[in-house]
């Protein structure tokens, strides 16, 4: 079992380019989620997948898309890249849909970087 | 508005003493608290968990206990060692809202 794993793990963009992070667990999770963690903030939850074919909105969706076609794999994409989005982002699955009540694992993360 | 909060950014403790990492929420819907560790470079990890309907969960050296009517919540880990040196975060959910603290930097001295 690989878990979850996120690629690329560091990325450079410049103002209004787009980019897609990538998410995959092999451990066939229901549900799976974005985070982003900034200095002095914790981790804020992005979006959220509940299942194939289902995603809603965390905390702070603005600027990322989302969407689940596979139980394995969870994209997040950035439209048209922001320095605010300059962040951490982690990928995390579990195994119930209730999702948040259960322990979530976590990818290594994407160390993204926002010109 | 930070919904959960970890006061101290930092914590240093002896090897074998008590550790004692804690966090406050501000969100009564709150049923679920959980704590997980980050090593540098890596996602964070499960450490354990706690529902709103006990005050206290054990695993090993790392016990939470949870006051609710203060709407806190304690890590204690006994005894400390160096290989506990981490961040550690408390997390608070509520359905599908889950909130994180900011975390608190762990160093355990040999």
């Amino acid at each position: 079992n690989a878990g979850v794993t996120q690629t690329p793990k560091f990325q450079v963009l410049k103002t209004g380019q787009s980019m897609t992070l990538q998410c995959a667990q092999d451990m066939n999770h229901e549900y799976m989620s974005w985070y982003r963690q900034d200095p002095g903030m914790g981790l804020r939850l992005i979006h959220y997948s509940v299942g194939a074919g289902i995603t809603d909105q965390g905390e702070v969706p603005n600027g990322y898309n989302v969407s689940r076609s596979t139980t394995e794999d969870f994209p997040l994409r950035l439209l048209s890249a922001a320095p605010s989005q300059t962040s951490v982002y982690f990928c995390a699955s579990s195994y119930s849909a209730s999702g948040l009540a259960d322990t979530q694992y976590f990818g290594p993360g994407t160390r993204l970087t926002v010109l | 508005d930070q919904q959960v909060k970890q006061n101290s950014p930092s914590l240093s403790v002896q090897e074998g003493r008590i550790s004692i990492l804690n966090c406050d929420y501000t969100n009564s819907m709150f049923d679920y608290f959980l704590w997980y560790k980050k090593y540098p470079a890596e996602g964070p990890t499960f450490l354990i968990s706690i529902s709103s309907i006990k005050d206290k969960n054990e695993d090993g050296r790392f016990t939470v206990f949870l006051n609710k009517s203060a709407k806190h919540l304690s890590l204690h880990i006994v005894p400390s060692q160096p290989g506990d040196s981490a961040v550690y975060f408390c997390a608070a959910s509520s359905g599908n809202d889950m909130r994180f603290g900011a975390g608190t930097r762990l160093t355990v001295k040999p």
